[in-house]
This record gives C-alpha cells, sequence and structure tokens, in this order.
C-alpha cells in the first residue's frame, strides 16, 4: 500500500468547510484513497472513498488531484461533532485480505 | 447498517490471566480484524482472518491468539494478560464482496486494564 502523509492537526471554526489534504505521491494506478474518522473513545468511522473522480456522500466530499499524488477530504459545514482524527488511507480493493495500514491521521478540531 | 459489537466497553483483569475479548459482525463479512490502539502509536493490527477457521498474523501477533469457529464471530485471546497489554481494543470486518466498498466497519472498542 502506498504511504501517506497528513498534517498531525487543523483546526475550523463551526460552519465552515474543513479542508483536510492528503499526500500519496507514490500511489499506483490501481489504489483507492479511502478517509475513515475517529471520534474520541470510538471505532474508525469510514467516510468514503475514491479512486480518480472526485466523490461527494452524505457526509463529505473528497477531491483528487488529477496526477492522483494528493486528495483533500472536504466537510462542507462542520460542526463542533465532527472534532475527531481522521485517516487517510490508500489501497487496492479486495486484495491482502482487506488489511488496512492507519498512520496517525489528522486531528481535527472544530472550535466554536 | 452494518454492526459489529464487542463483548464489552471496559475490562479490568490482573496479569496472569486468560482473556477473551469477543466480536461479533451481524453482515456476513469474510474478513474481520483485531487492532489495538495506544496513545502516540495509532492502530496496529495483530490478527485478521479471511474465512473460518483462517487467521493470519498482523503486525504485533506476540503475545495473543485468535479463533474464528463461525463467520461471524473472532475472538481474540491473551493466554496469560501482562501490564503491557493494557489497550484499546478494536474489532473490525470487512467485505470481498464483488461490488463491496472494502471498507472496514469497526466496533466500538474494549479498553482492557491489566492490573
Amino acid at each position: 500500500d502506498a504511504k501517506t502523509t497528513q498534517p498531525p492537526s487543523m483546526d475550523c471554526a463551526e460552519g465552515r468547510a474543513a479542508n483536510l489534504p492528503c499526500n500519496h505521491s507514490t500511489i499506483s494506478g490501481n489504489e483507492y484513497v479511502y478517509w475513515y474518522r475517529q471520534i474520541h473513545s470510538q471505532g474508525p468511522q469510514y467516510i468514503i472513498h475514491g479512486l480518480k473522480n472526485n466523490e461527494t456522500n452524505e457526509m463529505a466530499s473528497l477531491i483528487i488531484t488529477e496526477d492522483r499524488k494528493s486528495s483533500t477530504l472536504i466537510l462542507p459545514h462542520a460542526t463542533l461533532r465532527d472534532t475527531a482524527v481522521y485517516y487517510c488511507i490508500v489501497r487496492v480493493p479486495r486484495t491482502n485480505a482487506g488489511k488496512s495500514t492507519f498512520g496517525d491521521g489528522t486531528t481535527l478540531t472544530v472550535k466554536p | 447498517d452494518v454492526k459489529v459489537t464487542q463483548s464489552s466497553r471496559y475490562l479490568v483483569k490482573r496479569t496472569g490471566e486468560k482473556v477473551f475479548l469477543e466480536c461479533v459482525q451481524d453482515m456476513d463479512h469474510e474478513n474481520m480484524f483485531w487492532y489495538r490502539q495506544d496513545p502516540g502509536l495509532g492502530l496496529r493490527l495483530i490478527y485478521f482472518s479471511y474465512d473460518v477457521k483462517m487467521k493470519e498474523k498482523g503486525d504485533i501477533p506476540e503475545g495473543y491468539s485468535v479463533s474464528r469457529e463461525k463467520k461471524e464471530r473472532f475472538s481474540l485471546i491473551l493466554e496469560s494478560a501482562s501490564t503491557n497489554q493494557t489497550s484499546m481494543y478494536l474489532c473490525a470486518s470487512s467485505s470481498l464482496g464483488g461490488d463491496s466498498t472494502d471498507t472496514q466497519y469497526f466496533g466500538p472498542g474494549t479498553r482492557l486494564t491489566v492490573l
């Protein structure tokens, strides 16, 4: 699986968009980008994933650069409940028995 | 919705005790995983299983064993608990299905303290 780099922490004002970057410059052609988040004292929760097109669901949007070397998770209107650690993972789906490597992630703090 | 449940949210055991952590998923997922999470070390994979009775070591299997006798249940066993196994233990499952997103669904975690 390709290695990812994320900033250790970010702040965001409540109601504003939170943009969380992830660098994955060694990504290969068949690797997808997955995002999870972990709210304090809970298990990680899947947010979104994509290959090369931008993706949107009810939780967030995922923007992947054209060269696929980086991506941004966007929470359009951050709330206090979005305070969590956000993990960016790159892997080929349905391989290696589904194992994922979770790095240190980005701690997002949403402030009132 | 996928549901992954773990037998306890909090557990306190004594050094040398045998400890069983149970995980059950209700979505017929093939893959199941056990992680531990410690401050500053992130999530580390202990063991995983891709089918009934099949298991493979993860990154930190020492001091642990697992059992998967039924598809929906994956147990983590600490044969003789030690204080350095005090941690948050997280179970997860995922599907190998052709249309699956291959995402992992996590349980709420068990915070184990070994005294």
